[in-house]
């Protein structure tokens, strides 16, 4: 049973615009939410998080937001760079400090 | 730091064969996962250590796979004996955990294939 799930599995955008990237979960206790980043043959890299007791998290071009309700985050990359293409992974954990991962997302940004 | 170190980058085997995967967490954390990498189902957890301790092994798919941590840098994963199937990227983490941010730190991964 996936418990946080990238519905998308691709999207593009063009450079100088916004890429919205989604992810849902299914456990309410989560506590914490983290994006990676993955560039192909390298280990994914953190990119920014969110707590629980907050519905927005932001760092530079890079904003998170949690929706606790709807059990739905998303992250904002505006202005979108072609740098930016990567493949995105959300994921959640629950006290134990176990990173649970979504499938991924990847993006493409295009000239 | 030099970060996660796993080894090898890349292995390629028979099935059958026993594989054993190798990863060097950073100095002074207390948490190390691993994770195997699918098509289907992203980065899937195999296994938690904290403290050297397995605290979850859930993940591991079946009795074919074991995961050992003799002390706080070194973990190995084996599969034996290995099936086409466990054909994936295996990423090592470790974290700082009990503080509160449960950033984890990713090695650049083995690419196992079995064949």
């Amino acid at each position: 049973d996936q418990q946080v799930k990238q519905n998308s599995p691709s999207l593009s955008v063009q450079e100088g615009r916004i890429s919205i990237l989604n992810c849902d979960y299914t456990n309410s206790m989560f506590d914490y939410f983290l994006w990676y980043k993955k560039y192909p043959a390298e280990g994914p890299t953190f990119l920014i998080s969110i707590s629980s007791i907050k519905d927005k998290n932001e760092d530079g071009r890079f904003t998170v937001f949690l929706n606790k309700s709807a059990k739905h985050l998303s992250l904002h990359i505006v202005p979108s760079q072609p740098g930016d293409s990567a493949v995105y992974f959300c994921a959640a954990s629950l006290n134990t400090d176990k990173l649970i991962f979504g499938t991924g997302t990847r993006l493409q940004v295009f000239p | 730091d030099a970060g996660v170190i796993q080894s090898p980058r890349h292995e390629v085997t028979e099935m059958g064969q026993e594989v054993t995967l190798r990863c060097k967490p950073i100095s002074g954390h207390n948490s190390l996962f691993w994770y195997r990498q699918t098509m289907m189902r992203g980065l899937e957890l195999l296994i938690y250590f904290n403290n050297n301790v397995p605290i979850d092994d859930s993940g591991m798919p079946e009795d074919r796979f074991s995961a050992k941590m003799p002390n706080a840098s070194f973990s190995t994963l084996k599969i034996q004996p290995s099936e086409p199937r466990d054909s994936a990227v295996y990423f090592c983490a470790s974290s700082l955990t009990g503080q509160g941010n449960t950033e984890a730190f990713f090695g650049q991964g083995t690419r196992l294939t079995v064949v």
